[in-house]
This record gives C-alpha cells, structure tokens and sequence, in this order.
C-alpha cells in the first residue's frame, strides 16, 4: 500500500540559512499535518491544511510557512535556521479529518550547523 | 492545558510476559486515541486507533481500550517478544492535532 513520502530523507544546513521540506500525502488523502520531533523529545503539531486550506495551528513559528497545493502536495517552508530547529519533521496524512486515523511518513531529519 | 502522560517512562520485561502499558490524558473531549510504535530514530508506526465512541480496539497481540470519562486508555501486549522493543507513543487527537505522550521505552529480553 502506498504511504505518506518526505523529500528530502535528511538536510543538513547552516545558521539562517532556508530549508524547504516536502510531504506527498497517500492517494485520495485530503488532510495533511506537520509535526516536529525535537531530540528526546514527543512530536510536536505544527499546522495542518484541509482540502488546500489551513485547518489549524499548533506551536509553528513565525519563520515556518507551509501550504498545500492543488495535487495535495504539502511544503513546510523553514527561514533563518537556528540550532534549535534542528529535529526530526513528520508529515502524516488522513482521509478528512476529526475521526480520521493520522498516518505518518517516514520524516525529514534536519541538522542546523 | 491540554496534556498527556505515560507511565512507566520504561519497561525492561523478559520475553513472553503480557504486559500494560498506560495513557492518561487532562481533557476528555478527545475525538481519537492512537497508539503508536517508534524505532530510535525512526518514523511513527500506527498500532491501533479508538474512536471517542469506542471502548477498545484490538490488533493481533495488542488490545488498547479507552475511558474516556476518567481520560485513561490502556495498551495491553500479551506474550511479549523481543521485536516489540521500541518506544510506545500514546496520543490524543483534539480537532485536527495530535497530542503526544513522552511514550515509553520498551525493552523485551530474550
């Protein structure tokens, strides 16, 4: 079965440097969430995007951005790289929202240098 | 303040025993609970869902229930192997976000 793909797998940057991180969503998946997985830490929600729209908003930073596009397709845009950004990023999937189950990619794991 | 807990923060259990892990969350007006696995470093593996409606779920070896009223659900793992060692996050969606616990860290000896 397909599932939930995150491009790049690994980014290693710089301080105040930019990264961009892409989510495919599983087909026929209209919802899509992003999540931040500091080191030793539980993930934490970012945003969420239904149907192209934002849904709702969690502990995101002003610096991020994300949006989805037409295809479904989700980039988290990420400005001005601090150390602390530095962690593992999940975007999980759903078939609408609310009662649906969240299924999650395999993650993008950024390194600030 | 919405909140999750798990307990033990680690389990070290010889193989084969039946073992529970537990969930509690500060506010009961969850729409799911979800159970999932994780390997150090890796991505977030899906175990089992429970509707708010629901009581429990049950996936092969694993049962998770939910009491929503005392914001408690459980996930129980009968004869334990080796393989299940992994971290067990536990978390509870309010709207459209997932709540994590801190999980626990799971070693099965062989």
């Amino acid at each position: 079965a397909a599932g939930v793909i995150q491009s790049p797998r690994h980014l290693i940057k710089e301080k105040r440097e930019t990264a961009t991180l892409k989510c495919y969503p599983i087909p026929r998946h209209d919802t899509v969430y992003w999540y931040q997985q500091g080191p030793g830490q539980d993930p934490q929600f970012l945003i969420s995007f239904y149907e192209k729209m934002q849904s709702d908003k969690g502990s995101i930073p002003d610096r991020f951005s994300a949006q989805q596009f037409s295809d479904y397709h989700s980039e988290l845009n990420m400005s001005s790289l601090e150390l602390g950004d530095s962690a593992l990023y999940f975007c999980a999937s759903s078939p609408g929202t609310l009662y649906n189950e969240q299924f999650f990619g395999p993650g993008t794991r950024l390194t600030v240098l | 303040k919405q909140e999750v807990t798990q307990i033990p923060a680690a389990l070290s259990v010889p193989e084969g025993e039946n073992l529970v892990l537990n969930c509690s969350f500060t506010d009961s007006a969850i729409y799911n609970l979800q159970w999932f696995r994780q390997d150090p470093g890796k991505g977030l593996t899906s175990l089992l869902l429970i509707q708010s409606s629901q009581r429990e779920q049950t996936s092969g070896r694993l049962n998770a229930s939910l009491d929503k009223s005392s914001g408690r659900s459980t996930l129980y793992i009968a004869a334990s192997q080796p393989g299940d060692s992994a971290t067990y996050l536990c978390a509870a969606q309010y709207g459209n976000k997932l709540v994590f616990g801190a999980g626990t860290i799971l070693r099965v000896k062989s």
